[in-house]
């Protein structure tokens, strides 16, 4: 598609449900990041995947997330038994390089997550 | 790990003025350093980037400039539009083999043009 694009724009989900965020990144592109923006400030690294291979999940912030890219297209962030302070704005971003060479990300206009 | 500061938070200007950010950084080794514009409910869309080989970028009437020594970095917008009005974010990265170019934000920047 022309852009990054991420399911659904809105979830709300009560604390300790489990929920899935969906990425569709750029054909063709790469580099695939994860980051999660909190309300009024700047959007955290989450985890990076280069293909399928997850390269760097150092910015998960507990082991009840989970992100995977099998095949090397579109992703997941999964978290299980959410809480509030989970509620975000879960971006994902993709490039057409990886590694060094990788610069200019798209992002995706990201999925709001509220836990109530 | 990478720290980036980013001033002022809100910035409110007249149409037809400059505006400038401000941002500094922790880490010597970053080595790239973008610039997003966020409007509300859409993703961060690059504007400009600057690398560290480099001390002024312009483009139209974006500019930015980095000082390495200091470790810090401007975005210089001229001739200002009410379609300037956004949140403006600052990062920077350092570029490894295998963590590509996670980036780290600072906290951004509300600005304001009014017509």
């Amino acid at each position: 598609g022309a852009g990054v694009s991420q399911s659904p724009r809105y979830k709300v989900a009560k604390r300790g449900q489990d929920v899935a965020l969906r990425c569709d990144p750029i054909s063709g592109h790469v580099s695939l990041f994860w980051y999660q923006q909190a309300l009024g400030q700047g959007p955290e690294f989450l985890t990076y995947f280069q293909n399928e291979a997850q390269l760097d999940k150092s910015g998960l912030p507990s082991d009840r997330f989970f992100a995977e890219r099998p095949e090397g297209s579109v992703s997941t962030l999964k978290i299980q038994r959410t809480q509030q302070e989970d509620s975000a704005v879960y971006l994902c971003a993709s490039s057409l390089r990886g590694g060094r060479a990788n610069y200019g990300y798209t992002f995706g206009s990201g999925t709001r997550l509220t836990v109530v | 790990g990478e720290n980036v500061e980013q001033h002022p938070s809100t910035l409110s200007v007249q149409e037809g003025d400059s505006a400038v950010i401000k941002c500094t950084y922790s880490d010597s080794a970053s080595n790239y350093f973008p610039w997003y514009k966020q409007e509300l409910g859409k993703g961060p869309q690059l504007i400009i980037d600057i690398r560290s080989n480099v001390g002024e970028k312009k483009d139209q009437r974006i500019a930015v400039t980095l000082n390495k020594t200091a470790k810090h970095f401007s975005l210089h917008i001229t001739e200002t539009q009410p379609e300037d009005s956004a949140v403006y974010f600052c990062a920077a990265s350092i570029r490894r083999e295998t963590s590509g170019s996670r980036l780290t934000f600072g906290e951004g920047t509300q600005l304001t043009v009014n017509p």
